[in-house]
């Protein structure tokens, strides 16, 4: 259980196009979904928190109008880098929460997609 | 100071032996905490959480939780090359559901 799957695994684009990436949790409702990016030998940076039905809370930094969040269901969540450009390269990975009895009020689980390696030429 | 700290590594062990990665937190009101995996080009993979003070076992893995301390750590015994993987903690304060705080992670190398 606790699958969470990201589609693309990997795109090329071209400077200036926009590039869509999905995030879905496959076997369960997803209470909050998050969006990571990570470069290479580096540490995962949190770009944004996001709620079914609800506006992304962008972390301090990061352009809420370059990467454009929309969480359309409990299992669904999409990142989209608007006008990427070669410095937008870099590994976006995602998670989902999943609530569990045993940690009830203590916090939630994070379970992570595969991840999408961006390269923008 | 970082909300949660770890040794950046490279933590080096031969085969058969058994690694330890350490894990320091600042805020005393955290509730829960994670151990993930992370392979060199891939995603983390959850190992295993802790909530209560002690020891928690699972298989190989031992989670160590002291809270008056404020750390947290990863037993790995018998440890195999293919544990050879950056090991990132992650720190949740339970009244944000479930926002981590992770650390930078360790890399740990099981050397044959």
């Amino acid at each position: 259980g606790a699958v969470v799957s990201q589609h693309p695994s990997w795109v090329i684009c071209k400077s200036g196009t926009s590039v869509k990436i999905e995030c879905r949790s496959l076997d369960f409702q997803a209470t909050t979904m998050f969006w990571y990016r990570q470069f290479p030998k580096q540490s995962l940076m949190l770009m944004a928190t996001s709620n079914e039905g609800s506006k992304a809370t962008y972390e301090q930094g990061v352009e809420k109008d370059k990467f454009l969040i929309n969480h359309a269901s409990l299992t669904l969540s999409t990142l989209t880098v608007t006008s990427a450009h070669p410095e937008d390269s870099s590994f976006y990975i995602c998670s989902a929460t999943q609530r569990s009895g045993e940690l009830l009020g203590r916090g939630e689980t994070q379970y992570f997609g595969p991840g999408t390696r961006l390269l923008v030429l | 100071q970082k909300e949660v700290e770890q040794n950046s590594g490279p933590l080096s062990v031969p085969e058969g032996a058994i690694a330890s990665l350490n894990c320091t937190y600042s805020d005393r009101g955290s509730q829960s905490f994670f151990w993930y995996r992370q392979y060199s080009g891939k995603s983390p993979e959850l190992i295993m959480f802790i909530y209560s003070n002690g020891d928690k076992e699972d298989g190989r893995f031992t989670a160590q939780l002291n809270k008056a301390s404020q750390y947290v750590s990863l037993l790995i015994r018998d440890s195999q090359p293919s544990d050879s993987a950056t090991y990132l903690c992650a720190v949740n304060m339970g009244t944000n559901a479930g926002k981590s705080t992770f650390g930078d992670g360790t890399t740990l190398t099981v050397k044959p």
